[in-house]
């Protein structure tokens, strides 16, 4: 069954720390990956993608995330986490196959000032 | 990126009563569209996935006759929740992806909540 998985509930970072939300996928094919963030009472606003090409994808906000193959991962990362990131973090799979999107569990991050 | 407009942001109704939630492709042809709904503190639940003129197609264990999907065109599908309970009460949100795109892109929500 193709899955995406967010390990972590919740991640707890100081501001001015760098943050990693971890992502791991278990799909067929090529998988188009995605970070979105959702605040309280909000819809998902996207903050990156990876299609094909780097492996590194930078994004809104000072995100980025590594595309990892061999690890099947797409981890979310910040070099210096601000107060104002604290949210709920959604990892995606787009399926072009059945052109779906699968989420995962999402992660909740606590940045403490 | 493409703007996708739902439609309320939040709405409260009476039990038995039935809602009515659109959502809008602003600028771009939403050949698909899809509803998911969200229960406090959890993922996105895909509950149907719609193209446009055609029937939706329901996730295992969404009641079709309850939740009704329209796509009646190519900026606009909608979701009424029938004879609404307190147990529907939810957050639904829409995406909307089009020919050519490789993602899909998502309404800002409506909170729904049945008393």
């Amino acid at each position: 069954a193709q899955s995406v998985a967010q390990p972590e509930d919740q991640v707890n970072v100081a501001e001015g720390n760098p943050l990693t939300v971890k992502c791991t996928y278990s799909v067929s094919g090529n998988p188009y990956l995605f970070w979105y963030v959702q605040y309280p009472n909000r819809g998902l606003q996207f903050l990156l993608k990876y299609i094909t090409g780097d492996n590194l994808v930078k994004g809104s906000y000072g995100f980025e995330a590594e595309f990892n193959k061999s690890q099947t991962s797409f981890h979310l990362k910040k070099p210096s986490a601000l107060v104002s990131d604290s949210a709920l973090y959604f990892c995606a799979v787009f399926l072009t196959g059945g052109f779906k999107t699968i989420f995962g569990a999402g992660t909740r991050l606590f940045v403490k000032a | 990126g493409a703007v996708v407009s739902q439609h309320p942001s939040w709405v409260i109704c009476k039990s038995g009563t039935s809602v009515k939630i659109e959502c809008r492709s602003l600028d771009f042809q939403a050949t698909t569209m899809f509803w998911y709904r969200q229960f406090p503190k959890q993922s996105l639940m895909l509950m149907a996935t719609s193209n446009e003129g055609s029937k939706a197609t329901y996730e295992q264990g969404v009641e079709k006759d309850k939740f009704l999907i329209n796509h009646a065109s190519l900026t606009l599908s909608t979701l009424t929740v029938t004879s609404a309970h307190p147990e529907d009460s939810s957050f639904y949100i829409c995406s909307a992806t089009g020919t050519g795109r490789a993602e899909a892109f998502f309404g800002q929500g409506t909170r729904l909540t049945v008393v």
